[in-house]
C-alpha cells in the first residue's frame, strides 16, 4: 500500500505571495489533517478533512485555508505569505480519528519564505 | 482549551539504561492516547497508544502507562539504542473537541 504522497517537497517563496501544497492519502483514509511544524516546535494542528468537510480546525489565520477532493486529495493553500510561514508542513491521512484510527504522515513539504 | 503538557522536553540517557517521558492531559473526556516518533529529517511515525480502558500495554522494549484518575499517561523504553535517539510526541484524544491534543514533544539522545 502506498503511503501518503505531499508535493512538493521544498518550495521556496517571496513575502506576500500564496502557495498551494498538495497530499495524496492512503487509499481508503477519508480523514486528512494538516499540520505546521518550525524547528524545535511541536506539532501545530492547521485542520482536518473528511468526506470533504472541514471537520475541525486549529488556531490560525484565515490565509491559511484547505480543500479536500472526492478522491480524499487535500490541498492547503497559504495566501499573503510571511516570513513566519516559513516551516515544515505534514500532512496525515486517517481512516477516521473519531474512531481512534492512527494518523500516516507525509514526508512533508519544506516551505521557505523569503 | 484542552492541553497536553509533556515533560521533560529533553533527556539524555545512557546507552542501555531506560526512558521515561511523562503527559499529562487536561480533557477527562480522552480517551486515546497514542506516541509518535519522529527521527531526524523524518515523517512521525506511529510506535504504540493505548485506550481509556486499559492501563497498560506493551511492545517489546516499549511500553505506555495510563492513569485515568491522575490524567497522565508515560512512555517507557527500556535497554536504549542508538536507534532511539529521536523527538516524541504524545497526544490525548479530545472527547469534547474530536481532536487530538499533541504534547511539545521530548527529544531524547542517546549517549554511546
Amino acid at each position: 500500500k502506498a503511503g501518503v504522497t505531499q508535493t512538493p517537497r521544498y518550495l521556496i517563496k517571496t513575502r506576500g505571495q500564496q502557495v498551494t501544497l498538495s497530499c495524496s492519502p492512503i487509499s481508503g483514509h477519508r480523514s486528512v489533517s494538516w499540520y505546521q511544524q518550525t524547528p524545535g516546535q511541536g506539532l501545530q494542528f492547521l485542520f482536518e478533512y473528511f468526506s470533504e468537510t472541514q471537520r475541525n480546525k486549529g488556531n490560525f489565520p484565515g490565509r491559511f485555508s484547505g480543500r479536500q477532493f472526492s478522491n480524499s486529495r487535500s490541498e492547503m493553500n497559504v495566501s499573503t505569505l510571511e516570513l513566519g510561514d516559513s516551516a515544515l508542513y505534514l500532512c496525515a491521512s486517517s481512516l477516521d480519528p473519531r474512531n481512534n484510527s492512527p494518523l500516516h504522515f507525509g514526508n512533508g513539504t519544506r516551505l521557505t519564505v523569503t | 482549551g484542552e492541553n497536553v503538557e509533556q515533560h521533560p522536553s529533553t533527556l539524555s540517557v545512557q546507552e542501555g539504561d531506560s526512558a521515561v517521558i511523562k503527559c499529562t492531559y487536561s480533557d477527562s473526556a480522552s480517551n486515546y492516547f497514542p506516541w509518535y516518533k519522529q527521527e531526524l529529517g523524518k515523517r512521525p511515525q506511529l510506535i504504540i497508544d493505548i485506550r481509556s480502558n486499559v492501563g497498560e500495554k506493551k511492545d517489546q522494549r516499549i511500553a505506555v502507562t495510563l492513569n485515568k484518575t491522575a490524567k497522565h499517561f508515560s512512555l517507557h523504553i527500556t535497554e536504549t539504542q542508538p536507534e532511539d535517539s529521536a523527538v516524541y510526541f504524545c497526544a490525548a484524544y479530545s472527547g469534547s473537541n474530536y481532536q487530538l491534543i499533541w504534547g511539545a514533544g521530548t527529544k531524547l539522545i542517546i549517549k554511546p
